[in-house]
């Protein structure tokens, strides 16, 4: 029982590369959230999905999509990396008998 | 406006003593739970404790409480005894609306335990 996984755990890119943060977990959770993390700004939503098939936007979803690809997996795609999207990203579920969201180790980015 | 606040950006504690980290929330609803996180030095966020706004008992899981005083709006958490590995970050966060689908969380108290 891995809980959830992300990869990778660090990533370089250039200004205006894309790539793909993946998330998947295997406690069976309905739900599934991305987060980023910044220095004095605490962990904000970009992205979640309620259950398999659904998305919705959180608090800064610009510049980013979101794949619910089955109930394990949920992915985060930067399309055109931006420097301001240098941050640790995170990825949690939640399942529908419990308040607790349980997260991943997070992935490092910097866009150089 | 729906908000978590602490106050305190760093707390330094001895070992072996207790340590009360501060955390003020607004909402309007009157169903919301509120959490209490550990981000230590390897980064992972590891849940500690949950309170329910409907709960009448302080919530407690080993170590850790939560001073819920609801009319204050707080929900501080209390960790006794303090350990050398308590030392991290510490994240309060709220969801409110009765829709746990997001949290609104604080900035966070880096606690250090001194030997």
């Amino acid at each position: 029982n891995a809980g959830v996984t992300q990869t990778p755990k660090f990533q370089v890119l250039k200004t205006g590369q894309s790539m793909t943060l993946q998330c998947a977990q295997d406690m069976n959770h309905n739900s599934m959230y991305w987060y980023r993390q910044d220095p004095g700004m605490g962990l904000r939503l970009i992205y979640y999905s309620a259950s398999e098939g659904t998305t919705d936007k959180g608090e800064v979803p610009n510049g980013y999509n979101v794949s619910r690809l089955n109930k394990r997996e949920f992915s985060l795609r930067l399309e055109s990396a931006a420097p301001s999207q240098t941050s640790v990203y995170f990825c949690a579920s939640r399942s529908s008998s419990y308040n607790e969201q349980f997260f991943g180790p997070g992935t490092r980015l910097t866009v150089l | 406006a729906q908000k978590i606040t602490q106050t305190q950006p760093g707390m330094f504690v001895q070992e072996k003593e207790a340590v009360t980290l501060d955390c003020t929330y607004d909402t309007s609803d009157q169903s919301y739970g509120l959490f209490w996180y550990k981000q230590p030095s390897s980064g992972e966020m590891i849940f500690l404790i949950y309170q329910g706004s409907y709960d009448e008992q302080n919530a407690t899981e080993g170590r850790y409480s939560l001073n819920f005083q609801k009319a204050r709006k707080s929900a501080n958490l209390v960790i006794s005894a303090s350990q050398l590995g308590d030392s991290a970050m510490y994240f309060c966060a709220m969801r409110a609306g009765g829709n746990n689908r997001k949290l609104i969380w604080g900035l966070g108290t880096s606690l250090a335990v001194n030997p």
